[in-house]
C-alpha cells in the first residue's frame, strides 16, 4: 500500500472548517483513500473513504485531487469534540475473500480551540 | 446495529502470565482483525480472521495468537506476558471495504 504524509499537528477555531491535508504521491490506480480518527484512548472511528471522486457524508467531505496524489479531509464546522488524531490511509480495495489490514501512520493531531 | 464490542475493557496482569481478550464483531461481519497500539510503535496489525481461518498475520512473536469461532466472535491470547505487551488492543470487523473498530482493551503488565 502507498505511504502517506500528514502534518503532525494542526489547530482550528471552533465553528470554522478544519482542512486536513494528506499527501499520497505514490498512490496506485486501485488504491482507496481512507480517513479515520482516534479520540484519546478510544478505538479509531471510520470517517470516510474515496477512490477518485469527491465524497461527502454526515461527518465530513473528502476532496481528492485530479492526479490523486493528495487529498483533503474537511470537517465543515469543527467542534471541541472533533479534537483527535486523524489518520489518512491508502490501501488497495479488496473484495470477496481477500485479506485486509490497515497500515496506520502517525496521523495529524487536530486541536479545536474555543 | 450494535458496534464492535470488546471485553474486558481494562486488565492488569503480571509478567509471565497469559491473557485472553474477546471481540464480538458487528452482526453479519465475518472478518475480524486485531491491532496493538503503543505510544512508541503506534497502531500495528496483529492478525486477521475470516470464517474461522487466519488470513493474514503481522510481525509479532508466536506468543500472540488468536482464533475465531463459527459465530465470528474472536479471541486473542498472549502467553508469557512481558512488560512491553502493555498496550491498547483493538479489534475491528470488516464489511464492504471498511473496518469498524471496537473501544479496545487496555492491558497493563506489571
Amino acid at each position: 500500500d502507498a505511504k502517506t504524509t500528514q502534518p503532525p499537528s494542526m489547530d482550528c477555531a471552533e465553528g470554522r472548517a478544519a482542512n486536513l491535508p494528506c499527501n499520497h504521491s505514490t498512490i496506485s490506480g486501485n488504491e482507496y483513500v481512507y480517513w479515520y480518527r482516534q479520540i484519546h484512548s478510544q478505538g479509531p472511528q471510520y470517517i470516510i473513504h474515496g477512490l477518485k471522486n469527491n465524497e461527502t457524508n454526515e461527518m465530513a467531505s473528502l476532496i481528492i485531487t485530479e492526479d490523486r496524489k493528495s487529498s483533503t479531509l474537511i470537517l465543515p464546522h469543527a467542534t471541541l469534540r472533533d479534537t483527535a488524531v486523524y489518520y489518512c490511509i491508502v490501501r488497495v480495495s479488496i473484495t470477496g475473500a481477500g485479506s485486509y489490514q490497515l497500515t496506520f501512520g502517525k496521523g495529524t493531531k487536530l486541536s479545536v480551540i474555543p | 446495529k450494535a458496534g464492535v464490542t470488546q471485553t474486558p475493557r481494562y486488565l492488569i496482569k503480571t509478567r509471565g502470565q497469559q491473557v485472553t481478550l474477546s471481540c464480538s464483531p458487528i452482526s453479519g461481519h465475518r472478518s475480524v482483525s486485531w491491532y496493538q497500539q503503543t505510544p512508541g510503535q503506534g497502531l500495528q496489525f496483529l492478525f486477521e480472521y475470516f470464517s474461522e481461518t487466519q488470513r493474514n498475520k503481522g510481525n509479532f512473536p508466536g506468543r500472540f495468537s488468536g482464533r475465531q469461532f463459527s459465530n465470528s466472535r474472536s479471541e486473542m491470547n498472549v502467553s508469557t506476558l512481558e512488560l512491553g505487551d502493555s498496550a491498547l488492543y483493538l479489534c475491528a470487523s470488516y464489511y464492504k471495504e471498511t473496518q469498524y473498530f471496537g473501544p479496545g482493551t487496555r492491558l497493563l503488565v506489571l
